[in-house]
């Protein structure tokens, strides 16, 4: 149980493209919804918390109107990076977890190189 | 600042050996608790959590649980060259429902 579906698992795009993330619960109900980065040799770093029907709260430094989260659904989360950049290229894991004091779920992750 | 933390490692360990990691955290009222591990390139997965004082074992993992020295630990038994990887110790705030990850500790386990 407690499956997270993530998609895509890679992407390769021109700078100044916006990409879009999808993040799926396809076993449980999600009412909180997590966005991470990840650099290469350093730990994850939260980018955004999302409750399901509710606006995103990102986290200090993270720029909300280039990382557009939608959490629309208990199954189904969106992170689109708009106009994406060089720098932005990374490692997006987004997690999910049902209601209370339940662990995160993480899924496989979408590497993101922008050229 | 919240923080978690973890010794970086590598921590090396002989086939069939115990490896044993441990995590400190310095939120007094944190009060769950969960080690996840990160093969090199691919995303977290959860191994065990614990919320109360004391041991939970689940197959060759016993987590170690001691809120009142914010002290958390996880054992491996009979290692394996499959259980190398990154561990990461994970600690929820206790206002919020955010995880704090320490910086992760790097096991190697030696045929």
């Amino acid at each position: 149980g407690a499956v997270v579906s993530q998609h895509p698992s890679r992407v390769i795009c021109k700078s100044g493209t916006s990409v879009k993330i999808e993040c799926r619960s396809l076993d449980f109900q999600a009412t909180t919804m997590f966005w991470y980065r990840q650099f290469p040799k350093q730990s994850l770093m939260l980018m955004a918390t999302s409750n399901e029907g509710s606006k995103a709260t990102y986290e200090q430094g993270v720029e909300k109107d280039k990382f557009l989260i939608n959490h629309a659904s208990l199954t189904l989360s969106t992170l689109t990076v708009t106009s994406a950049h060089p720098e932005d290229s990374s490692f997006y894991i987004c997690s999910a977890r049902e209601s209370g004091p339940r662990p995160q779920h993480f899924g496989d992750g979408t590497r993101l190189s922008i050229l | 600042q919240k923080e978690v933390e973890q010794n970086s490692g590598p921590l090396s360990v002989p086939e069939g050996a115990i490896a044993s990691l441990n995590c400190t955290y310095s939120d007094r009222g944190s009060q769950s608790f969960f080690w996840y591990r990160q093969y090199s390139g691919k995303s977290p997965e959860l191994i065990m959590f614990i919320y109360s004082n004391g041991d939970k074992e689940d197959g060759r993992f016993t987590a170690q649980l001691n809120k009142a020295s914010q002290y958390v630990s996880l054992l491996i038994r009979d290692s394996q060259p499959s259980d190398s990887a990154t561990y990461l110790c994970a600690v929820v705030e206790a206002a919020g429902n955010k995880l704090t990850f320490g910086g992760g500790t790097r096991v190697l386990v030696k045929p």
